[in-house]
């Protein structure tokens, strides 16, 4: 088992462009979750989708969309860039129907806008 | 709004010692409560969880316990070693079950 994959592994964007960060997981999990890891702010939930064919907003959901693509993939869309939206992002998935389960986390993508 | 606190920010001791982390926070209306381990430059690893009807955890060398009425829970860490050294953070789920909450996390360096 791969677990949790995450793609890119580092990008560099300029303010306005547009990127997707992909994940997928092979555990058969029902819930998967898109953070962003901030120094100095934590953890944070961007979004999340409990079940395939649901998406949530969490805590910082401005300046995203997600796609629940099917019960193993999940990515989160980065419209028009902003330097406020350098970070890294994890994604996370869950067994459960919630966020009651064990977290499994990928490895991240650092993300860098100019 | 729930909001999770870890003290200290950062921790040093020497090879060997036992050590306890600690994790608090506002709403004790929570469904679990669960420990992860960071590395550098790498993503998330679950190490204990929780449920709110538990007092205790106990994974090797690793006891995460749980007090609800008072908002706290520690993780301790026995005869720590060097390969201990990470970022400890504790999550809080909500009682709906919808989301974690994060503290900042806790550095613990163990020297050798």
């Amino acid at each position: 088992n791969a677990g949790v994959t995450q793609t890119p592994k580092f990008q560099v964007l300029k303010t306005g462009q547009s990127m997707t960060l992909q994940c997928a997981q092979d555990m058969n999990h029902n819930s998967m979750y898109w953070y962003r890891q901030d120094p100095g702010m934590g953890l944070r939930l961007i979004y999340y989708s409990a079940s395939e064919g649901t998406t949530d907003k969490g805590e910082v959901p401005n300046g995203y969309n997600v796609s629940r693509l099917n019960k193993r993939e999940f990515s989160l869309r980065l419209e028009s860039a902003a330097p406020s939206q350098t970070s890294v992002y994890f994604c996370a998935s869950t067994y459960s129907l919630g966020a009651q389960g064990e977290q499994y986390f990928g490895p991240g993508t650092r993300l860098t806008v100019t | 709004k729930q909001e999770v606190t870890q003290i200290p920010a950062a921790l040093s001791v020497p090879e060997g010692e036992n050590l306890v982390l600690n994790c608090s926070f506002t709403d004790s209306a929570i469904y679990n409560l669960q420990w992860f381990r960071q590395d550098p430059g790498k993503g998330l690893t679950s190490l204990l969880l929780i449920q709110s009807s538990q007092r205790e955890q106990t994974s090797g060398r690793l006891n995460a316990s749980l007090d609800k009425s008072s908002g706290r829970s520690t993780l301790y860490i026995a005869a720590s070693q060097p390969g201990d050294s990470a970022t400890y953070l504790c999550a809080a789920v909500n009682q709906a079950g919808t989301a974690l909450i994060f503290g900042k996390g806790t550095t613990l360096s163990v020297s050798s």
